[in-house]
């Protein structure tokens, strides 16, 4: 079956800690997402990717970073500067057709990871 | 969609009921629309979209509404199931304009047995 895989499903990060989110997925897509989710509010975006080795900041894009080195693979870093990483991340794509890039399609998210500090 | 804050809406329906779900945008420019359910600890799911040189499209058991003049979007759900509890969010873009998916927060279906 295809789809998207995040791992952990639950993760801790200490204080100065950086910690990395995994989001996989083999449906071919192109276009990668990461969202960040807290009660109550609507997702918000992080980054986002076209193609390998390129991607863009989102809204919130300050204390985190990511790659792309592969294709079915976009990596998220929270970094220790992220101050308030108490969230729910998801991982989202979408394939790219006739051209149109981004924000066109809808998106088929992974079951996320939540963060927590220690 | 617009951030109500923190408080996340609730509706209550009886099993086999129709529901009504509503949300609002804010972009005036906004041109693609979807609706998307949530269960507790997962992903969200697609449910269906529309663009906004139409009004209405229907699905399987579901049915998006697009009133441009005042922005707002509902999601109907005929015949509610106990599977349909869930919190239900709609986001809006301009892809040509490259305005990225703006998120409801949602509102949680409960369906009543």
């Amino acid at each position: 079956d295809g789809g998207i895989t995040q791992s952990p499903k639950y993760l801790f990060r200490k204080e100065g800690q950086n910690v990395t989110l995994s989001c996989e997925q083999n449906l071919n897509h192109d276009a990668m997402y990461w969202y960040r989710q807290d009660p109550g509010q609507g997702l918000r975006l992080i980054y986002y990717s076209q193609i390998v080795n390129d991607f863009q900041k989102g809204d919130i894009a300050e204390g985190y970073s990511v790659s792309r080195e592969k294709k079915e693979s976009f990596p998220l870093t929270v970094t220790s500067a992220q101050k308030n990483p108490t969230a729910f991340y998801l991982c989202a794509s979408h394939p790219i057709t006739g051209g149109k890039g981004f924000f066109n399609q809808p998106q088929h998210f992974g079951d996320g990871t939540r963060l927590s500090i220690l | 969609g617009e951030s109500v804050g923190l408080h996340l809406p609730t509706l209550s329906v009886q099993e086999g009921d129709n529901s009504i779900i509503n949300c609002a945008y804010s972009n005036s420019a906004s041109d693609y629309f979807i609706w998307y359910k949530q269960e507790s600890g997962k992903g969200p799911q697609f449910i269906i979209d529309i663009r906004s040189n139409m009004d209405k499209r229907q699905g399987q058991r579901v049915t998006v509404l697009l009133n441009k003049t005042v922005k707002h979007l509902s999601l109907q759900i005929a015949a509610t199931q106990p599977g349909d509890s869930a919190v239900y969010f709609c986001a809006d873009s301009n892809p040509r304009k490259g305005q990225n998916f703006v998120f409801g927060p949602g509102t949680r279906l409960s369906v009543l047995p």
